[in-house]
């Protein structure tokens, strides 16, 4: 089935730097979305792409997917301790309704 | 209007036992979704609900686990004979609807322990 790599399994970082997580698929992907779970919370939606080179800017998160739509990529600018936890990316898998969630990338964020 | 809501939040039982565990979706998201998070790994599809059927139970580990729906409302997962890597979280989520264009929304989790 499909599957889906993310890279780094876990980061860690000085406060003020910058992040990058990365995610890739084998198969062409329809649209990725993006979750981010805090340590002990839930996983929370972040944002969706849907389209080839699409890029997104959420304030200092800037979110990209390749232009094969095969590749999608998280990058946080100035990392702040509140940016700590596990971001995962999500294709949609090869049914409408259901998405493959990544192993996940761990931040953490040194003060 | 308030989120998605699992019950229990913690759930220790004895290995053999038999656990039920409760998801209360969105009102009106017909999409419900089961998940199994172990410690530090990525989200597990178990089952997927549009409305009370079930199209994909493709992910249930195996026949000691078993997910019902009422309408379009709560959810239960059953695990039955509970073994020792039943152990993780257990997440719901619902969307408005099953498409891929739908972002879903997660509950809190039940955290079971096997002992």
């Amino acid at each position: 089935g499909q599957q889906v790599m993310q890279i780094p399994q876990y980061q860690h970082v000085q406060e003020g730097e910058d992040f990058t997580t990365y995610c890739n698929s084998s198969t062409t992907l329809s649209n990725i979305q993006w979750y981010k779970q805090r340590p002990g919370g839930h996983p929370v939606f972040l944002i969706q792409l849907v389209k080839s080179g699409e890029v997104k800017k959420q304030k200092r998160l800037t979110f990209q997917f390749g232009e094969a739509k095969k590749n999608s990529s998280l990058h946080i600018t100035a990392t702040q301790t509140t940016d700590v936890g596990t971001y995962f990316c999500a294709p949609a898998g090869d049914s409408s309704y259901k998405l493959i969630f990544g192993s996940g990338t761990r931040l953490l964020v040194r003060p | 209007g308030a989120g998605v809501s699992q019950s229990p939040s913690n759930k220790v039982t004895e290995k053999g036992k038999d656990v039920e565990l409760r998801c209360d979706p969105i009102s009106g998201h017909t999409a419900l979704y089961w998940y199994r998070q172990r410690l530090g790994q990525g989200l597990e599809f178990l089952i997927y609900f549009q409305g009370n059927s079930a199209p994909d139970k493709s992910g249930l580990p195996s026949d000691r686990f078993s997910a019902e729906r009422t309408g379009e409302s709560v959810s239960t997962l059953t695990i039955q004979r509970t073994q020792q890597e039943d152990s993780a979280v257990y997440l719901c989520a619902s969307s408005p609807s099953g498409t891929w264009n739908n972002e879903q929304f997660f509950g809190p989790g039940t955290r079971l322990t096997v002992l």
